[in-house]
């Protein structure tokens, strides 16, 4: 089964600055479709950016915007002028083309936005 | 614009009762996932469907059980409810067709407590 990977539980970041939180995963396949949802306090799970593997341009969302490397097999989201509201926990998420299409999840980061 | 409804939003079970989750979607989507999140954690998929009427074990599948007799409903089914199963329960559905970039859109979650 495919692994997703988040290695920072926890996140911060000055209002205003940009923050980069890291995403990395494990798949043989060669075609795949990553995601980003942020999970606000009321426990929402809202998407926030989507990358298809077979595009090597970044996915860019208005202040959101992904760093894919393929080779890597990593997915980085880059959060620029923060502000309050993006305080959350962050979810990086895998989807397989096989294996029943199934979503894979990583374990999280917080992020706190300090004013 | 439902999307997908979870019912109820908050339960406390005494341990040894049963209860079903309740999940519709309204989107005509063809997957359906169960998830849990314990505290502080990721996403654990429970049980998933590929269609009315086919359903697979996800990571997580022992105590639950879950059935998809329409497009619509996907509810899922605690028999013998356990201190373990205290968690957030997290319907989501997602298209798998053409476009295969589509994310999954969650329920607001079931908050659920055995004690």
């Amino acid at each position: 089964a495919q692994t997703v990977t988040q290695s920072q539980p926890e996140m911060s970041v000055q209002e205003a600055e940009t923050v980069t939180l890291s995403c990395t995963y494990d798949t043989s396949e060669s075609d795949y479709y990553l995601f980003w949802y942020k999970q606000p306090p009321s426990r929402q799970m809202i998407l926030v950016i989507r990358q298809e593997a077979y595009k090597q341009q970044n996915a860019t969302e208005n202040r959101f915007s992904v760093n894919f490397q393929k080779a890597a097999k990593s997915f980085s989201l880059k959060i620029s002028d923060s502000q309050l509201g993006d305080a959350a926990m962050y979810f990086c998420a895998y989807r397989s083309l096989n294996t029943g299409n199934q979503f894979y999840f990583g374990t999280g980061t917080s992020l706190t936005v300090i004013p | 614009n439902a999307g997908v409804t979870q019912t109820p939003k908050f339960r406390i079970l005494k341990i040894g009762q049963s209860m079903t989750l309740q999940c519709t979607q309204d989107m005509n989507h063809n997957y359906m996932y169960w998830y849990r999140q314990d505290p502080g954690m990721g996403l654990k998929l429970i049980y998933y469907s590929v269609g009315a009427g086919i359903t697979d074990k996800g990571e997580v599948p022992n105590g639950y059980n879950v059935s998809r007799s329409t497009t619509e409903d996907f509810p899922l089914r605690l028999e013998l409810a356990a201190p373990s199963q205290t968690s957030v329960y997290f319907c989501a559905s997602s298209y798998w067709g053409r476009e295969l970039n589509q994310p999954q859109h969650f329920g607001d979650g079931t908050r659920l407590s055995i004690l």
